[in-house]
């Protein structure tokens, strides 16, 4: 199984919105509503921030928000925030109770 | 609240078994609503997911490391442990556990790293 496709990085400027995308296959992404989001700042464990695509755990801005279309699953982050600055993940349901995640991408505050 | 912690290991050598443990505290590792999972991070690079076990001991496995992993679960310990057979350097690692609830991991370890050298 290869990993979700992701793009390696993105960047915005504090107050603006951007899109991280997902992509999988008819498999993966595309099968199962069962995509999630993680956040992980440097040297520490990542932070769950959507599960099953769109749904914020407790305590998560609503500034995060997450979408699917097809094979391929988005991140929104509204308002960015110097704090906001991280590699995000997205990982997927695979089937078999398996799971695939995505190559990250690192996301700059300018 | 619920916290686990890794440990093992800090160095392990080429051809050896990479073992490790996962100790729950907060919550009982037999709730029927959670799965716990095992996940590695090569140092710079991305997650990968290694595999997860019910707290009956019905385990599933990454396709791409089911021939080298065993995950088991003492209930009486609260803990779940990990071992990983013939590791090469390309095992070299943050090993991160985790509580899998549904299908997103909800809360982990710190992490912890396993270097593969002689």
């Amino acid at each position: 199984q290869s990993a979700l496709t992701q793009p390696a990085s993105v960047s915005g400027s504090p107050g603006q919105s951007i899109t991280i995308s997902c992509t999988g296959t008819s498999s993966d992404v595309g099968a199962f509503d069962f995509v999630s989001w993680y956040q992980q700042r440097p040297g520490t464990a990542p932070k769950l921030m959507i599960y099953e695509v769109s749904n914020r755990p407790s305590g998560i801005s609503n500034r995060f928000s997450g979408s699917k279309s097809d094979n391929t699953a988005s991140l929104t982050i509204s308002g960015l925030q110097a704090q906001d600055e991280a590699d995000y993940y997205c990982s997927s349901y695979t089937g078999s109770n398996n799971h695939l995640f995505g190559g990250g991408t690192k996301l700059t505050v300018l | 609240q619920l916290q686990l912690q890794e440990s093992g290991p800090g160095l392990v050598k080429p051809s050896e078994t990479l073992s490790l443990t996962c100790s729950v505290s907060g919550g009982s590792i037999s709730s029927t609503a959670y799965y716990w999972g095992w996940i590695r991070q090569p140092p710079g690079k991305g997650l990968e997911w290694i595999g997860s076990i019910f707290y009956s001991g019905r385990t599933y496995y990454s396709p791409s490391l089911k021939s080298r992993v065993t995950i088991s679960v003492d209930t009486s310990r609260n803990q779940f442990s990990l071992n990983l057979d013939s590791v090469t350097a390309a095992d070299t690692a943050v090993y991160y556990c985790a509580r899998r609830r549904a299908s997103a991991l909800d809360c982990w370890g710190q992490g912890t790293l396993v270097t593969v050298s002689s």
